[in-house]
């Protein structure tokens, strides 16, 4: 099946540590995305990423980082510098960065807890 | 003044109510008009999209779009149980512009049976 999976699904990390959450999809999508989900605010931009070896900082960049080394995967490190890490995140992936309009498919998301 | 807002509701309806969604928006450069249907711990999934001005009739779903008030809308005929979620309403432009979504906050919909 094709798609996009999101792990873990659930992760619990302790003030002052970094985390990587893994976004992989086998759909051949050139753009992906790396969102966050808080009650009442509707999803947030992080980075994007329109090609392998690139990526753009979204609305919401400070205190993470990612990497895009392989068109399928697009990790997520939440680092201690983010003051309120605590959300739910969302991976996207969308076939070309060329078309004026792709859909954009989600992953389940990954649930993070600060403790 | 946000790009994209939306009642977040809760809105609670009887099943076979007509549900009627809604959002406003600041930015005429957005061309595609799109809306989301969200269960509770997943990931979003599309249910409509449209282009430009105009309706867009799926079953029992209907989007409209009309951008000379900026506002745009989700009909819901013969609610269901199954329809209760959290709706977003995404838009984008074209071009390099329309490269990024932008999403309003969702609406939290319960139908009751």
């Amino acid at each position: 099946d094709g798609g996009i999976t999101q792990s873990p699904k659930y992760l619990f990390r302790k003030e002052g540590q970094n985390v990587t959450l893994s976004c992989e999809q086998n759909l051949n999508h050139d753009a992906m995305y790396w969102y966050r989900q808080d009650p009442g605010q509707g999803l947030r931009l992080i980075y994007y990423s329109q090609i392998v070896n690139d990526f753009q900082k979204g609305d919401i960049a400070e205190g993470y980082s990612v990497s895009r080394e392989k068109k399928e995967s697009f990790p997520l490190t939440v680092t201690s510098a983010q003051k309120n890490p605590t959300a739910f995140y969302l991976c996207a992936s969308k076939r070309s960065r060329l078309a004026d309009y792709n859909e954009q498919f989600f992953g389940p998301g990954t649930r993070l807890t600060v403790l | 003044q946000k790009e994209v807002e939306q009642d977040p509701g809760p809105l609670s309806v009887p099943e076979g109510a007509i549900v009627s969604l809604n959002c406003t928006y600041s930015n005429s450069a957005f061309q595609y008009f799109m809306w989301y249907r969200q269960y509770s711990r997943k990931g979003p999934e599309l249910l409509m999209y449209t282009y430009s001005s105009g309706n867009k009739e799926d079953g029992r779903f209907t989007a409209q779009v009309d951008k000379s008030s900026k506002y745009i809308s989700l009909f819901i005929r013969d609610s269901q149980p199954s329809d209760s979620a959290t709706y977003l309403c995404a838009m984008s432009g074209r071009g390099n512009y329309g490269q990024n979504f932008v999403f309003g906050p969702g609406t939290r919909l319960s139908v009751l049976p």
